[in-house]
Parts: structure tokens; C-alpha cells; sequence
């Protein structure tokens, strides 16, 4: 397994646009969570999928973002009508639910969204 | 409720030096506690957890934390730091549902 994989690395978008994020998490991971990055300031957690359930959301920014996990593997984050403020890097985190290793995040390289 | 104070957002240290990275926490439950690693363009990497067994804790690249319940801290140390180690360092804390809550981060320097 190669790791956490995100897509695309890097953004650019105009004010008012839509976009998506895709995160493919390492196989045999349970839980595959979403985090935003800001200059400067550490991960701030946005949601996470067990499976393909969707157990926690209420700390995504707004409505205008969601987030899908359609057969419990892959997933995607998607933004409506970007604002400059959504400029931030995306991160992609996935880990066992239990066990020795339930804790442990194997996290992306991230996704660089700039807002213009 | 859960948080992470990490005191300093630039730690600068000569290569040879000792590495004090310090992390302060608050949780309303028995925490879990980690340190993740960040070197440029690259994803955060976990370097060490503690999950309630010893309180002093090894990790990768030589570096350790020593939980301390009374102090609510989890200092990160490295006897000698190496130009290697010069990267963003994050700790964080949860609670038993595994969502970690990570501190603002610390910029180590290491000079030559």
C-alpha cells in the first residue's frame, strides 16, 4: 500500500466556484477523517467516516461544504461557492477504529485550495 | 471537551543541542496524547503516542515525550538535534473516540 493518496494537490479557483477533493485512504483502515490547514495554525478537524458512515459533521464550516463516502473506501470533500476564506490546505487522514493501532493517523500530502 | 497549548511557535536550537518542544493538554476524559511530524510538502507522520501505559514514551528519529499527569503536559526531547530535524512539529489529544485535536504547532530551527 502506497498511502494515503490526495487529489488534486493543488486548486486555483475563482470566487463562486465548486470543488471536490478525493481521498484514498490506506486500504485497511476503518475511519478516513478530514481536516483543514491554515498558515500557521495546526490541523483543524472537519469530519470523519467509519466506513461508510458519516458519524460526525457537525464541525464542517458551513453548509456549503459536504463530504461523501459512497462504499466505504474512497471519499470526497466538496466545496460550494468557494470564498477566499475556504483558501486552506485540505488534509486526508485515515486509521484503524480499534485495536493497538485506533489513534493512529496516516495522513495525505494534502490539497491546496486557493480561492481567487 | 479537549485542547493543546504548544508553547512557542519557534523553538531555534545549534545541531548537537537539546530538543525541548513543549505541549501542554486539557481533556475532560483520560486523554490519548501524539506528536505528528511535518517536513516541507510533506503529510504530518506520527512520531510517538501515549495511550495510558508507560508515561515516558520512545518514538522515531530518537525522540520522546514524558506524559505527566500533574502538570497536564507531554514534552517532546531530543538529546541531540540533527539539521534532519528541521520541520513543523504538532501535538495533539483525544479522548476515546480517536478524533485528534491538534495545537497551533512548533517550528524547530536547527542551526548548524
Amino acid at each position: 500500500d502506497t498511502g494515503v493518496s490526495q487529489n488534486p494537490r493543488h486548486k486555483i479557483t475563482k470566487r463562486g466556484q465548486n470543488v471536490t477533493f478525493r481521498c484514498d485512504p490506506i486500504s485497511e483502515h476503518n475511519r478516513l477523517y478530514w481536516y483543514r490547514q491554515t498558515l500557521g495554525q495546526g490541523p483543524e478537524f472537519l469530519t470523519y467516516f467509519q466506513n461508510e458512515a458519516q458519524l460526525e459533521k457537525s464541525r464542517l464550516l458551513s453548509d456549503r461544504f459536504s463530504a461523501e463516502r459512497p462504499k466505504g473506501s474512497f471519499s470526497t470533500l466538496e466545496i460550494q461557492r468557494t470564498e477566499q476564506g475556504d483558501s486552506a490546505m485540505y488534509l486526508c487522514a485515515s486509521s484503524f477504529k480499534s485495536g493497538q493501532g485506533a489513534g493512529e493517523l496516516f495522513f495525505g500530502e494534502g490539497s491546496r485550495l486557493t480561492v481567487l | 471537551a479537549q485542547s493543546v497549548t504548544q508553547l512557542g511557535s519557534h523553538v531555534s536550537v545549534s545541531e548537537g543541542a537539546l530538543v525541548l518542544l513543549r505541549c501542554n493538554y486539557s481533556s475532560s476524559v483520560p486523554p490519548y496524547l501524539f506528536w505528528y511530524v511535518q517536513y516541507p510538502n510533506q503529510g504530518l507522520q506520527l512520531l510517538l503516542k501515549y495511550t495510558s501505559a508507560a508515561t515516558l514514551v520512545k518514538g522515531i528519529n530518537g525522540f520522546e515525550a514524558e506524559f505527566k499527569k500533574s502538570e497536564t503536559s507531554f514534552h517532546l526531547t531530543k538529546p541531540s538535534a540533527h539539521m534532519s530535524d528541521a520541520a513543523e512539529y504538532f501535538c495533539a489529544v483525544s479522548g476515546g473516540s480517536y478524533i485528534p485535536t491538534f495545537g497551533r504547532g512548533t517550528s524547530l530551527i536547527v542551526h548548524p
